[in-house]
C-alpha cells in the first residue's frame, strides 16, 4: 500500500530565507508527483507537477526534484516571502489506477515571519 | 479561481439531516473527484467518476451518495452523517489525457 509522508509537519522561517521540503513515498511505481499549495480553509492550488521521468520541474522561485528509486522528492522555495505562508502537500498518482487517483501526505505548513 | 466552484462554502447540519453538496466545473474536464480532509489527516480520496460513470468508491459509508448527472456537475448527498464526518470536502476535475487535478475551495461541513 502506498504511503506519503512529509517532513517537517510544520515550519517557520524568516522572510528571505532559502528551505526545503520533504516528501518521501513508499512505493516508486508512480506516473507522476505533484506538490500543491492550500490556503487556510481553502482548496488546493497544483504548483508543480512531475513526470516520473522527470528529476525535476521549475516554476519561478520553486524547484521540485523527484529520485524515484528511493521515494524521495523535495520543493525547494527560494527567498522565501510572507507570501508563501501555507500547508505544502505532495501527493503521487499510483501506476495502474484507471480513475487517476492521488495519495497524498499530511503536508507541511510554511510559516515565514516578516 | 481554479475554474471548479463547490457550493456552499459552509454547511452546518444535524445528525438527522439530509443535505447536498455541488460541484461544478466548465473545463471540459471528463473526470470529477470527491475528496475528504479531516484535521491533521491526509486528503481521503472518496469517489471518483470518469465521463459521468463511478469508476472508483473508497470504502465510503453509505450515508454518502454522489450522483454525476453530467460531465459538468457532480453532487454528494448526505443524510444521517455523524459528528466524526465533520470536515473539509474537496472537489477537483482532471481532463482527458491531463495530469494536475483543479480543486474547488471547498465545502466546511460541521456535523453536530
Amino acid at each position: 500500500k502506498q504511503e506519503v509522508t512529509q517532513i517537517p509537519a510544520a515550519l517557520s522561517v524568516p522572510e528571505g530565507e532559502n528551505l526545503v521540503l520533504n516528501c518521501s513515498f513508499t512505493d516508486s511505481a508512480i506516473y507522476n508527483l505533484q506538490w500543491f499549495r492550500q490556503d487556510p480553509g481553502k482548496g488546493l492550488t497544483s504548483l508543480l507537477l512531475i513526470q516520473s521521468s522527470q528529476r525535476e520541474q521549475t516554476s519561478g522561485r520553486l524547484n521540485a526534484s523527484l529520485d524515484k528509486s528511493s521515494g524521495r522528492s523535495t520543493l525547494y522555495i527560494a527567498a522565501s516571502q510572507p507570501g508563501d505562508s501555507a500547508t505544502y502537500l505532495c501527493a503521487v498518482r499510483p501506476v495502474g489506477n484507471q480513475g487517476g487517483k492521488l495519495i497524498f501526505g499530511q503536508g507541511t505548513e510554511l510559516s515565514v515571519k516578516p | 479561481e481554479t475554474g471548479v466552484t463547490q457550493t456552499p462554502r459552509h454547511l452546518v447540519m444535524g445528525m438527522t439531516n439530509k443535505k447536498s453538496l455541488k460541484c461544478e466545473q466548465h473545463l471540459g474536464h471528463n473526470a470529477m473527484y470527491w475528496y475528504k480532509q479531516s484535521a491533521k489527516k491526509p486528503l481521503e480520496l472518496m469517489f471518483v467518476y470518469s465521463l459521468e460513470e463511478r469508476v472508483e468508491n473508497n470504502s465510503v459509508p453509505s450515508r454518502f451518495s454522489p450522483e454525476c448527472p453530467n460531465s459538468s456537475h457532480l453532487f454528494l448527498h448526505l443524510h444521517t452523517l455523524q459528528p466524526e464526518d465533520s470536515a473539509l470536502y474537496l472537489c477537483a476535475s482532471r481532463g482527458r489525457g491531463g495530469e494536475k487535478l483543479f480543486f474547488g475551495s471547498g465545502t466546511q461541513l460541521s456535523v453536530l
